[in-house]
């Protein structure tokens, strides 16, 4: 089974800050996928990596794939109280989860 | 508005109830699934269907019978559940299996077992 680890699981900040989410593994992903989910929702997709050091922007998201494609990182500038939410990276398929990073943005 | 619908949202049941999770979606995805998410976990993966025939069961009790009645319905039958099952019951979508498809989730049955 191939393992994905986040970092961190809790973070709580102000609004502005910016902040940055890991996702690693030992083994190698053909692709990473990012869901952002809110409470009393399902994982809504954010974004797929699939080329080693490919980098992706989705606002004031970017997210970023290791050359290795063993790793993954999510980092929000500016955070909004709106980005409240638990963010998983998941890979291959059938899809493995990380534990995610509950994010908490305070106004 | 998520495009793949679950219905219940909300679902009790005693533990010698019989009871039905559904799930549709009209986008031409031939991969559907069924996730179990507990309270602050990611969702586990529970069953995977490709084109209408179960591919992959995680070795999920057999109180939990999936049933895929055509492309866009997937349905989740329970049976004789115990209070450990209690948990967000979500369903998924993909284009096709393999190749990182990206999954479409709908917002889930939340259930709770007496």
């Amino acid at each position: 089974t191939q393992l994905l680890e986040q970092s961190p699981q809790f973070l709580s900040i102000q609004e502005g800050e910016n902040l940055t989410v890991y996702c690693n593994s030992s083994s190698v992903f053909s692709s990473l996928q990012w869901y952002r989910q809110e409470p009393g929702e399902g994982p809504v997709l954010l974004v797929t990596v699939v080329t080693g050091g490919e980098v992706k922007k989705l606002k004031r998201l970017t997210f970023q794939f290791g050359d290795a494609r063993k790793d993954s990182s999510l980092h929000i500038t500016a955070a909004q109280p709106g980005d409240t939410g638990l963010y998983l990276c998941a890979g291959n398929t059938p899809l493995v989860f990380g534990k995610g990073t509950r994010l908490s943005v305070i106004a | 508005d998520t495009e793949v619908t679950q219905t219940p949202k909300h679902l009790v049941m005693g533990m010698t109830n019989k009871k039905s999770l559904k799930c549709e979606q009209h986008m031409g995805h031939r991969a559907m699934y069924w996730y179990k998410q507990k309270a602050k976990k990611p969702p586990e993966l529970m069953f995977v269907y490709s084109y209408e025939k179960l591919s992959i069961n995680e070795s999920v009790p057999s109180r939990f019978s999936p049933e895929c009645p055509n492309s866009s319905l997937l349905n989740l039958h329970l049976h004789a559940l115990q209070p450990e099952d209690s948990a967000l019951y979500l369903c998924a979508s993909s284009y096709r299996t393999g190749g990182g498809q990206p999954q479409h989730f709908g917002d889930g049955t939340r259930l709770s077992i007496l």
